[in-house]
């Protein structure tokens, strides 16, 4: 079945440092693939998202490109700050399974000034 | 535009006791999702309708766990009875397939403690 798999956390990084979160996926048709993310205390928020190959989203800074060839999603930002401390949350959907959504387990960002 | 409601945020109550948590998705969505969240699990899909009809519910972890969507504008998660093993924070997600677009949006989510 359709499953995503990210990097275990938790990530801590100093300030302006480069991110990089791994996301890979596994999809029997042609699947949506989304960022979230969870400040503390909220719910989840859509970061980004990508909805064919070669596709990339951004936000915030935040960039993640659909790699079909390796099945990838992998979450980067080229300069952290403390405010993007949270949980990351790689996501994907495909309209074959019902536009159900499977997330992954989850990366615990923290950002140190 | 409001986002998703939940209702209540904080739910603080006694094993055995009856949980109803409620939302209300964003106007035209036509899916619903029900999320369960945990430091030892993580986050659980429960359950999720589309048009009001539930479609997958082999999330929802036993019989005293149930959900209804009676309109396209409310929902209810209900157990009973609660148990300790019960409390986790559930989110509530609604989204609409529209154009080949399919997003979900959270609510906030309402933070359950089964005594």
């Amino acid at each position: 079945g359709d499953s995503v798999t990210q990097m275990e956390g938790p990530v801590t990084l100093s300030e302006e440092a480069c991110l990089t979160i791994n996301c890979t996926y596994t999809a029997t048709g042609y699947p949506s693939l989304f960022w979230y993310v969870q400040y503390p205390g909220e719910g989840l928020q859509l970061l980004l998202k990508a909805t064919k190959a070669d596709d990339k989203g951004s936000n915030k800074g935040f960039e993640a490109t659909y790699r079909k060839e390796t099945t990838s999603f992998h979450l980067e930002k080229g300069s952290v700050q403390v405010s993007d401390s949270a949980v990351y949350f790689c996501a994907l959907s495909a309209k074959n399974t019902g536009n159900q959504f499977y997330f992954g387990t989850g990366t615990s960002l923290t950002v140190i000034p | 535009d409001a986002g998703v409601i939940q209702s209540p945020r904080h739910e603080v109550t006694e094993m055995g006791q009856e949980v109803t948590l409620r939302c209300k998705p964003i106007s035209g969505h036509n899916s619903l999702f029900w999320y369960r969240q945990t430091m030892m699990r993580g986050l659980e899909l429960l359950i999720y309708f589309n048009n009001n009809v539930p479609i997958d519910d082999s999330g929802m972890p036993e019989d005293r766990f149930s959900a209804k969507m009676p309109n396209a504008s409310f929902s209810t998660l209900k157990i009973q009875p609660s148990e300790p093993r019960d409390s986790a924070v559930y989110f509530c997600a609604s989204g609409r397939l529209a154009g080949g677009r399919n997003e979900q949006f959270f609510g906030p989510g309402t933070r359950l403690t089964v005594l």
